[in-house]
């Protein structure tokens, strides 16, 4: 089974500060990558996903992140976050073809200071 | 579109009441999700169905879990009798048959059991 690792899980940084939180998966075939933000008191929202293609991903509000499958990562970054990045984000892998089972890693809590 | 639609939003019921979580998945979405956030445990997959079969009912806590998906349009997660450990929020989530284009999760209904 495939699994999920966030090493941060809780993050602060102060406004114009550039973003990198680490995701690491385990699972030997191909995957399909998410990550999903949730700010305070909401629902997860999709971020960004990669299925194949430019390892490069870009999503909204100026997120991206990039899949170097020799790491088993998915690093999601930001050069200039804002206070309204605040909130909890999750990476979820899940295995391409077939299988619709999505693991999500813990997540982390970014806190951006003003 | 309404998105995936979950009631109610807040739940508070006395320990050993019976608690009916509703969820209303996008239109032509043929897998639903059901997932409990807490602290302790983040985000846990409990069960899911395809074309309103169950097909990964593992993530059920104990027998006084149940789900259902009466149609392609509906989906109830109850819990009965019910306990203050199952105070968490409920998450619903739905997507097309290829998971690649990722969840759209509910606004989730907020459990509180005294």
């Amino acid at each position: 089974a495939q699994s999920v690792s966030q090493h941060n899980h809780h993050v602060i940084l102060s406004e114009a500060a550039s973003l990198e939180l680490g995701c690491n998966y385990s699972y030997g075939g191909t995957v399909n990558l998410f990550w999903y933000v949730q700010y305070p008191g909401q629902h997860l929202q999709l971020l960004l996903k990669y299925f194949s293609g430019d390892p490069l991903v870009k999503g909204i509000k100026g997120f991206e992140a990039e899949f170097i499958k020799s790491k088993f990562s998915f690093n999601l970054r930001k050069p200039s976050v804002q206070w309204s990045d605040t909130a909890e984000y999750f990476c979820a892998v899940n295995p391409s073809g077939g299988y619709q089972k999505v693991t999500f890693g813990t997540g982390t809590k970014l806190q951006v200071i003003p | 579109d309404a998105g995936v639609i979950q009631s109610p939003r807040h739940e508070v019921t006395e320990m050993g009441q019976e608690v009916t979580l509703r969820c209303k998945p996008i239109s032509g979405h043929d897998y639903l999700f059901w997932y409990r956030q807490t602290m302790m445990r983040g985000l846990e997959l409990l069960i899911y169905f395809n074309n309103n079969v169950p097909i990964d009912d593992s993530g059920m806590p104990e027998d006084r879990f149940s789900a259902k998906m009466p149609n392609a349009s509906f989906s109830t997660l109850k819990i009965q009798p019910s306990e203050p450990r199952d105070s968490a929020v409920y998450f619903c989530a739905s997507t097309l048959n290829r998971v690649r284009y990722g969840y759209t999760f509910g606004s989730g209904t907020r459990l509180t059991v005294v």
